[in-house]
C-alpha cells in the first residue's frame, strides 16, 4: 500500500510553545490530507481536512487559531499546535487520500505523540 | 446523527479460535466502509474497503462482509500476531471527505 510518513513520532514540550507535526504521502500525489487526534482506548476523531492550496476545513469544536494546518503541496501537510496546553497532550495521526473521493483509500501516518509539560 | 458502533469493546480468544467482530453503522449514504488494525502507539494500517451490501473480502486470516447495516470481521484460526485494536470507519452522505471511526475492538489473541 501507499506510505504516509508522519514526523516526529513524538514530542515533549513546554506549556505555551508551539509544536508542529509533518505528514507526508512519500510515493504518491495526496489531493487531500486528513488530522485525526485520539485519545486512550478512544477511536480517532478527525480534525480537520485539508486540500492542497486552499484552506483546511475544521471539524465543529476544533479550534482553528489554535491547529494551525498548512498544505503546502501535493505530498506535504502540516499541523501546528500553537500555544500547547496539558489538555492538547494526545496522539495525532494523519492520512492522506488517493483518488477523487479522499479517503476512499485512505493511509495514515505512524502518529506523533505529544506531552506537553 | 450519522453512527458507527464497534462491538464487542474487547475479545479474548484461544489461538486458532476463530470469531467475529461487529460494526453496526447508520448513516446517510453509505459511500464505502473501512476496516483498519491499529496497534498500541502507531497509526491504523489499511485492510479492507466495502461498498456495497454483498460484498466480501479477504485477506490472509482475516474476512470482511457488509451488510445494509452492518459489517462483520471474520477472523478464522488466529494467531497471537493478530492482537490488535480493530477499527471500522465509514464514509457518507455528500461529502468525500468525512468519515467517522467506531470505538474499535481490541483483539486479544492467547497462545
Amino acid at each position: 500500500g501507499a506510505v504516509v510518513s508522519q514526523h516526529p513520532s513524538w514530542v515533549i514540550c513546554k506549556s505555551g510553545t508551539s509544536v508542529k507535526i509533518e505528514c507526508r504521502s512519500l510515493d504518491f500525489q495526496a489531493t487531500t490530507m486528513f488530522w485525526y487526534r485520539q485519545f486512550p482506548k478512544q477511536s480517532l476523531m478527525l480534525m480537520a481536512t485539508s486540500n492542497e492550496g486552499s484552506k483546511a476545513t475544521y471539524e465543529q469544536g476544533v479550534e482553528k487559531d489554535k491547529f494551525l494546518i498548512n498544505h503546502a503541496s501535493l505530498t506535504l501537510s502540516t499541523l501546528t499546535v500553537t500555544s500547547a496546553h496539558p489538555e492538547d497532550s494526545s496522539f495525532y495521526i494523519c492520512s492522506a487520500g488517493t483518488g477523487y473521493h479522499a479517503n476512499t483509500e485512505a493511509f495514515f501516518g505512524q502518529g506523533t505523540r505529544l506531552t506537553v509539560v | 446523527e450519522d453512527q458507527v458502533t464497534q462491538s464487542p469493546e474487547a475479545l479474548r480468544l484461544q489461538e486458532g479460535e476463530s470469531s467475529s467482530l461487529n460494526c453496526s453503522y447508520t448513516v446517510s449514504g453509505l459511500r464505502g466502509l473501512f476496516w483498519y488494525r491499529q496497534d498500541p502507539g502507531k497509526g491504523p494500517e489499511f485492510l479492507f474497503t466495502l461498498y456495497s451490501a454483498g460484498e466480501e473480502k479477504e485477506k490472509e486470516r482475516l474476512k470482511a462482509t457488509l451488510t445494509k447495516k452492518e459489517s462483520f470481521l471474520h477472523i478464522t484460526a488466529p494467531k497471537p500476531e493478530d492482537s490488535a485494536t480493530y477499527l471500522c470507519a465509514v464514509q457518507a452522505g455528500s461529502s468525500a471527505s468525512k468519515i467517522i471511526f467506531g470505538s474499535g475492538t481490541r483483539l486479544s489473541i492467547r497462545p
